[in-house]
């Protein structure tokens, strides 16, 4: 079964970095089917696809974020990472991480999500 | 950027009811459309992905369909476990989601 679970500080400072994990069960990560995401859902914007990556370190992030963002798959711990740099206010947000099938770019499974504040 | 731009923002309905939610892509996006139901607290869940591929699992009362760059949902006889927001996702071009829309009792 299928388990993503997103885990990080749930609040952050203005100008400093948002760092999130989401630990993978059920499949590896490594498994070349699929890429792993990051969206964010927020009361202002909606729901904003954030950036996928995928096992070789291949990434694509949303031009929007203008370069802040980075993002990771750890093999070993079976996770991948996000961070955003100087973060402000509009990062505030409900964090998902998510699945995406390889060569059907939607997202098929998510995290619960974990709520990050940046005050 | 493509753009989705979904109507109604919100939808009030009756158990039985036939529903329809529309969104608009601002250019060309070849069926790359997916529909995800939202509950209060929840991750969106995936219904629909190639504009008209259901999801094994989903019921059959959701469908989808496409009509040039307009792109519908249709829920045929509402349940009450489907009131609750709805979104598209463009994947064409990057990843981009309608505003949602909330279907209400």
């Amino acid at each position: 079964q299928l388990h993503l679970q997103e885990s990080g500080p749930g609040l952050v400072k203005p100008a400093e970095t948002l760092s999130l994990r989401c630990t993978v069960s059920g499949v590896s990560v490594t498994n070349g089917n699929f890429y792993w995401a990051w969206i964010r859902q927020s009361p202002g914007k909606g729901l904003e696809w954030i950036g996928n990556v995928y096992y070789s370190g291949s990434t694509y992030y949303n031009p929007s974020l203008k370069g802040r963002v980075t993002m990771s798959v750890d093999r070993s711990g079976n996770l991948f990472s996000l961070q955003i740099v100087a973060v402000s206010a509009p990062d505030t947000a409900i964090y998902y991480c998510a699945r995406v099938p390889r060569g059907n770019s939607f997202f098929d499974q998510w995290g619960q999500g974990t709520q990050v504040t940046v005050s | 950027d493509i753009q989705m731009t979904q109507s109604p923002s919100t939808l009030s309905a009756s158990v039985g009811d036939r529903v329809t939610i529309t969104c608009r892509a601002s250019q060309r996006i070849d069926t790359w459309l997916a529909w995800y139901q939202q509950k209060p607290g929840k991750a969106p869940n995936l219904l629909i992905y190639k504009a008209s591929n259901l999801l094994i699992g989903v019921p059959s009362r959701f469908s989808g369909s496409r009509s040039g760059t307009e792109y519908t949902l249709t829920i045929s006889g509402l349940q009450p476990d489907d009131f609750a927001t709805y979104y598209c996702q463009q994947y064409f071009t990057y990843w981009t989601f309608g505003q949602g829309t909330r279907v209400e009792i």
